[in-house]
């Protein structure tokens, strides 16, 4: 069964401090991973993805990683602001563009002043 | 930009009430999606849909129907709400390769059965 599991499920960092969320997944055959943010009381909007081939990709002061040999991806936010404040959900796709992509449950992040 | 709207922020129906949810998107976009979402439990897809008047079931689609009259409109439809259907509602739409692709998300309807 595909999986997608996020670490940590909250996270509480002060402004100006740099954090990184995890996400491990199970998906076969691999497509894409992509990296939503989540702001309170609106719908998700898409930060990066990331296909097979790519190991980094920067969105601003986001960064995410891929290794797709052990199946893990990584969202480092630098520099954090408050607006950063939001739910982090990623999201992997299998091969084959009909297959349901697999949503992990979200990394909570609250940026305080 | 792309714009997904739907058509109540909040809504609050009683147990047994037929409720419709809208969701209208002005990209021309082909596909469209419904999601609802829960505390603990993610995303997670009720339906979708690659064109006019077609529709596929996602991973939870018991209790709900969808309905796909124009490209532009996706509805969501509760036949008879019961109150394990409290949740967030969110459409989304994207303009085709299946899920591969970028969604965008509308705002969401907070949903309350009562």
């Amino acid at each position: 069964k595909n999986q997608v599991e996020q670490s940590p499920q909250s996270l509480i960092i002060l402004e100006g401090k740099n954090c990184t969320l995890q996400c491990n997944y199970t998906v076969s055959p691999f497509s894409n991973l992509r990296w939503y943010k989540q702001d309170t009381g609106r719908g998700p909007v898409s930060l990066t993805i990331m296909t097979f081939s790519e190991n980094t990709k920067s969105n601003g002061r986001y960064t995410a990683t891929l290794d797709a040999d052990t199946k893990q991806s990584s969202l480092h936010i630098t520099a954090s602001q408050l607006s950063d404040s939001a739910s982090y959900i990623c999201v992997v796709s299998a091969a084959g563009g009909s297959y349901i992509p697999t949503f992990g449950r979200g990394t909570s992040l609250i940026v305080h002043p | 930009d792309v714009k997904v709207t739907q058509s109540s922020r909040y809504l609050v129906k009683r147990t047994g009430e037929k409720v419709f949810l809208e969701c209208v998107q002005d990209m021309d976009h082909e596909n469209m999606f419904w999601y609802r979402q829960d505390p603990g439990l993610g995303l997670r897809l009720i339906y979708f849909s690659y064109d006019v008047k077609m529709k596929e079931k996602g991973d939870i689609p018991e209790g709900y129907s969808v309905s796909r009259e124009k490209k532009e409109r996706f509805s969501l439809i509760l036949e008879s709400a019961s109150t394990n259907q409290t949740s967030m509602y969110l459409c989304a739409s994207n303009p085709g390769g299946g899920f591969a692709n970028e969604q965008f998300f509308g705002p969401g309807t907070r949903l309350t059965v009562l």
